[in-house]
């Protein structure tokens, strides 16, 4: 089984400012990795799939890189909104399984 | 407009069995995978069970492989979770989520249905 590691567990920054989340993998899962933004009492919410592609409806302060075992998610410009707990996943072995990481809080 | 709706939660005791169901509208199940993931009370995601689009293949998650079984009905657009010899750490919001195409993406999440294990 494939180990996702986020950190920091907890990230509090001022508006305005570029948040790093991160999220480190035990073993390669090539590029395999999505981001999701959750709120209090709401569905989580797909930020971005394989890597680097923003899904439809996010807006271009959030963007994705990395490959292999690293990852980050950038939010380039803190909104008040944009407070939550965020997660990475990914995909392993076929027929396919998945994992998350622990979370990353991201305070405002 | 697409849409999925999960049901069935409710207070079960350990060992008990539920059956939840997810109600999709607007696609079609023959063109998109499934999964159902939870959400614990320490507020962590847990995947718990994927299956693909044409509806062949399976996977569970170590926890819960033997006791949860998923399936479908195209006929119906729906999607089910069995779920037997339930266990207090079983307790959490179950989602009913759609794979975006083949990306390694979940795009679209029902609001949850809440399952407590209890006696």
């Amino acid at each position: 089984e494939v180990v996702l590691t986020q950190f920091p567990d907890t990230l509090s920054l001022p508006p305005g400012e570029r948040a790093t989340l991160s999220c480190r993998a035990s073993q390669s899962v090539s590029n395999y990795l999505a981001w999701y933004q959750v709120k209090t009492g709401q569905p989580p919410r797909l930020l971005i799939y394989d890597t680097s592609n923003r899904a439809p409806g996010i807006p271009p302060r959030f963007s994705g890189r990395g490959s292999e075992t690293d990852f980050t998610l950038t939010i380039s410009s803190l909104d008040p909104e944009d407070v939550g707990l965020y997660f990475c996943q990914q995909r392993f072995s076929w027929p396919p399984m998945f994992t998350f990481g622990q979370g990353t809080n991201l305070e405002i | 407009q697409v849409q999925v709706v999960e049901s069935g939660g409710r207070l079960v005791r350990p060992g008990g069995s539920l059956t939840l169901s997810c109600a999709t509208s607007g696609f079609t199940l023959t063109g998109h995978y499934m999964t159902w993931i939870r959400r614990t009370p320490e507020n962590g995601l847990e995947w718990i069970s994927y299956m693909s689009a044409s509806g062949s293949s399976t996977s569970y998650a170590d926890s819960v492989r033997g006791r949860f079984t998923m399936s479908r009905d195209n006929g119906e657009n729906l999607v089910t979770l069995q779920m037997n010899n339930l266990r207090v750490e079983d307790t959490a919001v179950y989602y009913c989520a759609r794979g975006l195409g083949d990306y390694v993406g979940l795009g679209v999440w029902g609001p949850g249905t809440q399952v407590t294990v209890a006696s």
